[in-house]
C-alpha cells in the first residue's frame, strides 16, 4: 500500500550546520509530495511541495526535489537556524477513481543548538 | 479572524462521557479532516469530508462520529470517551482533495 518513511530523530545540529532529513515513499499513482513542519505547541503547515517529478519545492532556504527514480523528497538547508527547532513531517497525496488519501510520515524531531 | 480555529484547545474528561471537538473555518475550504496524533504514530486520519453532508472515514474511525451540515464547520464527537482516546486533535482544511491541508491549533484531550 501507500506509505512513507522518514528518518528517525531526534536529530541535533548546531547552528550554521548542513540538514538533511530524508524521506522515501511509495504509492500506487502519481502523487503529490509535501513537507510540513510543526512548532512546539501549534499545528502543522506547510514548508514547501511539489506535484510532479523532477519539480523541486523551495521555502524558508529549505529545498526538496521530487525524485521519482529514487521514490524520495529528501528535506535540505544549507544552513540551519536555532529558530528551525521544530518536527518536520514528510506527506504525500495520491488520487484515483477509489478516493484518495494523505499520508503522513512519523515525524523528525530537530534540535538546533546556538 | 480569518483561519481554521478549534476549540476547546485543552480539555479533561472521564471515561465514558461523550466529549465534542469544535472545528471551524473561513476559507470555504470544500475539504476537511480530522487527525489525532501520537507519540510513535505521527498523525492518523480519523475521518474527513469532501463537503457540507459528505463524510467518510479514515485510518482510525472506530469511536468518532462526525457531521458536517455547514460547510465550514465539522466537529468531531467521542460518543463514549476511552483512555486510549487521549490524544492531541488536530482538524485540517483544504480546497482540493489532495491540495495543501491548513491545520488548526490542534485540541489536547486527556480522558482520565
Amino acid at each position: 500500500g501507500d506509505s512513507v518513511t522518514q528518518m528517525e530523530g531526534p536529530v541535533t545540529l548546531s547552528e550554521e550546520a548542513f540538514l538533511t532529513i530524508n524521506c522515501t515513499y511509495t504509492a500506487t499513482g502519481y502523487p503529490s509530495l509535501f513537507w510540513y513542519v510543526q512548532y512546539p505547541g501549534e499545528g502543522l503547515q506547510l514548508l514547501l511541495k511539489a506535484t510532479k517529478a523532477d519539480d523541486k519545492g523551495s521555502n524558508k532556504g529549505f529545498e526538496a526535489t521530487y525524485r521519482k527514480e529514487t521514490t524520495s523528497f529528501h528535506l535540505e538547508k544549507g544552513s540551519v537556524q536555532v529558530s528551525d527547532s521544530a518536527v518536520y513531517f514528510c506527506a504525500l497525496s495520491v488520487g484515483n477513481t477509489g478516493g484518495f488519501k494523505t499520508i503522513f510520515g512519523a515525524g523528525t524531531r530537530l534540535f538546533v543548538k546556538a | 479572524d480569518a483561519g481554521i480555529t478549534q476549540s476547546p484547545r485543552y480539555k479533561i474528561t472521564e471515561t465514558g462521557r461523550q466529549v465534542t471537538l469544535m472545528c471551524h473555518q473561513t476559507w470555504s475550504h470544500s475539504y476537511m479532516f480530522w487527525y489525532r496524533q501520537d507519540l510513535g504514530h505521527g498523525l492518523r486520519l480519523i475521518y474527513y469530508s469532501a463537503a457540507a453532508d459528505i463524510t467518510d472515514k479514515g485510518e482510525v474511525p472506530d469511536g468518532y462520529v462526525v457531521s458536517r451540515s455547514k460547510t465550514e464547520n465539522f466537529p468531531l464527537t467521542l460518543e463514549s470517551a476511552t483512555r486510549s482516546q487521549t490524544s492531541v486533535y488536530f482538524c485540517a482544511s483544504s480546497e482540493g482533495r489532495a491540495d495543501t491541508q491548513y491545520f488548526g491549533p490542534g485540541t489536547r484531550l486527556t480522558v482520565l
